[in-house]
């Protein structure tokens, strides 16, 4: 099927610094991008999500862009804090109908205080 | 933002019997809905996708006798593992599907353990 890569798998940083993930995918059909933060022992959260009409969406410190001709988005989180630590999944819309879901790997983010 | 809810949070079972797990959406309608699966420290999986009113489609690999789903209403959509194996353990995510002015998205429960001995 259809990939979704994500990279970092393992992302560490001091509380008040930014932090990127990136994630790549393959079926051009795909329009949708949401991100996911998952605590342990807890279903996915939405936190944000860009459709393929726009390139960049914020809110607050969290930020996505999306380049639909190199097939990749990213996730941009400023001013991060301890409590932002958690395990961080985009995702990609299988097709452009139905709105299933291929996730990638997944990312830990620590914050450090 | 939209709420799902998913019981049990937590089932033990024995292996080779069957496990029925709910998904709702409390506060919105959901036609479509969908059950993910996650192993540990892992993605989490498309299993199958459940239309209200009609029957799951099933991804490539998972059995659909093995893993019946059952959508009969706009707010509820069960899963049952039958006959289960320790294989089957996993932690099972529902989401539902949002439609809200023109726009759709995902939001997920809060997940089922199961463990099978």
């Amino acid at each position: 099927g259809e990939n979704v890569e994500q990279h970092p798998s393992t992302l560490s940083v001091q509380e008040g610094d930014s932090a990127v993930i990136k994630c790549t995918y393959s079926d051009s059909a795909s329009n949708y991008f949401p991100w996911y933060k998952q605590e342990l022992g807890k279903g996915p959260q939405l936190i944000i999500d860009i459709r393929s009409n726009v390139g960049e969406k914020k809110d607050q410190r969290i930020a996505v862009t999306l380049n639909k001709t190199a097939k990749h988005f990213s996730l941009h989180i400023t001013e991060t804090q301890p409590e932002d630590s958690a395990v961080y999944f985009c995702a990609a819309s299988i097709g452009n109908s139905g709105y299933a879901l291929n996730f990638g790997k997944g990312t830990s983010l620590l914050v450090t205080p | 933002g939209a709420v799902v809810s998913q019981h049990p949070s937590r089932v033990i079972c024995k292996s080779g019997t069957s496990v029925k797990i709910e998904c709702r959406s409390l506060d919105f309608q959901a036609t479509t809905m969908f059950w993910y699966r996650q192993f540990p420290k892992q993605s989490l999986m498309l299993m199958a996708t459940s239309n209200e009113g009609s029957k799951a489609t099933y991804e490539q690999g998972v059995e659909k006798d093995k893993f019946l789903i059952n959508h009969a209403s706009l707010t509820l959509s069960t899963l049952t593992v039958t006959s289960a194996h320790p294989e089957d353990s996993s932690f099972y995510i529902c989401s539902a599907k949002r439609s809200l002015a023109g726009k759709n998205q995902q939001y997920f429960g809060p997940g089922t353990r199961l463990t099978v001995t």
